[in-house]
C-alpha cells in the first residue's frame, strides 16, 4: 500500500489569501484525487490528478479556485484560492492502486 | 445511479457490547464495497473492502462486513467493542473498474464505559 504525506498538515489563514498543499507518495502512482471534507461531513472529491494532463473538476469545483498541479507521478498540490470562512475544511489527498484507495492524513485549514 | 445510506448517523454501545453500523447501497454494476474508519484528528484507513469474491469480509481490528445482494446492504459488526473503536466509519460504493468512490454521510460510533 502507498503511504502519503501532506503538508501542511494544517493552518490558520486570512480571508483573500490562498494555500498551497502539498501531496507526496512514497511510490509512482497513476491517479491522485483531492478532496474535501466539511466539518461534521462526508467526504466530496474535487478533482482528480493525472500526471500529464490538465486535472478534471467535479462538479462545483473550478480550476480559479481550485488549481491543481501533477508535476510528476508521486507529487501533486492542490491550491485554495482567494479564501473565505466557507473553505474551512480538512484537504486530503489519495491515491488509486487496483480496486483501492489510500488516503493521506490531511490538511486542517480554518480560514478567519 | 450510485449512493450510499448510513442508516444512522450515531450509534451508542456500551463497552464489551456488539456493534452494528448499518449501510445500504444502491448500485446499476456489480459495486465494490468499502468501509473506512477516521479517528479523531486521524487520516482515514481502510477497515475493509467487498471486490465479489467471499460474501463475508473480514477486516482489521475484529471487524467484519456481510454483503447481502438481495438487500443491498453491508453492514459492519463487531462483536465485542472497545474504547479504541471510537471514532467515524463511512460506507463507501465503487462501480466496476469507475475510479469514483461514493461515500455514505458517515456513523460516529460512542463507546460508553
Amino acid at each position: 500500500s502507498a503511504v502519503i504525506s501532506q503538508k501542511p498538515s494544517r493552518d490558520i489563514c486570512q480571508r483573500g489569501t490562498s494555500l498551497t498543499i502539498q501531496c507526496q507518495v512514497d511510490s509512482q502512482v497513476t491517479m491522485m484525487f483531492w478532496y474535501r471534507q466539511q466539518p461534521g461531513q462526508s467526504l466530496t472529491l474535487i478533482a482528480t490528478a493525472n500526471q500529464g494532463s490538465e486535472a478534471t473538476y467535479e462538479s462545483g469545483f473550478v480550476i480559479d479556485k481550485f488549481p491543481i498541479s501533477r508535476p510528476n507521478l508521486t507529487f501533486s498540490t492542490l491550491t485554495v484560492s482567494n479564501m473565505s470562512p466557507e473553505d474551512s475544511s480538512i484537504y486530503l489527498c489519495s491515491v488509486g492502486e487496483y480496486n483501492e484507495q489510500f488516503f493521506g492524513p490531511g490538511t486542517r485549514l480554518t480560514v478567519l | 445511479a450510485q449512493s450510499v445510506t448510513q442508516l444512522d448517523s450515531h450509534v451508542s454501545v456500551s463497552e464489551g457490547t456488539p456493534v452494528l453500523l448499518r449501510c445500504n447501497y444502491s448500485s446499476s454494476y456489480s459495486p465494490s464495497l468499502f468501509w473506512y474508519v477516521q479517528h479523531p484528528n486521524k487520516g482515514l484507513q481502510l477497515l475493509l473492502k467487498y471486490t465479489s469474491a467471499a460474501t463475508l469480509v473480514k477486516g482489521i481490528n475484529g471487524f467484519e462486513a456481510e454483503f447481502k445482494k438481495s438487500e443491498t446492504s453491508f453492514h459492519l459488526t463487531k462483536p465485542s467493542a472497545h474504547m479504541s473503536d471510537a471514532a467515524e466509519y463511512f460506507c463507501v460504493v465503487k462501480e466496476g473498474s469507475n475510479y469514483q468512490l461514493i461515500w455514505g454521510a458517515g456513523t460516529k460510533l460512542i463507546i460508553k464505559p
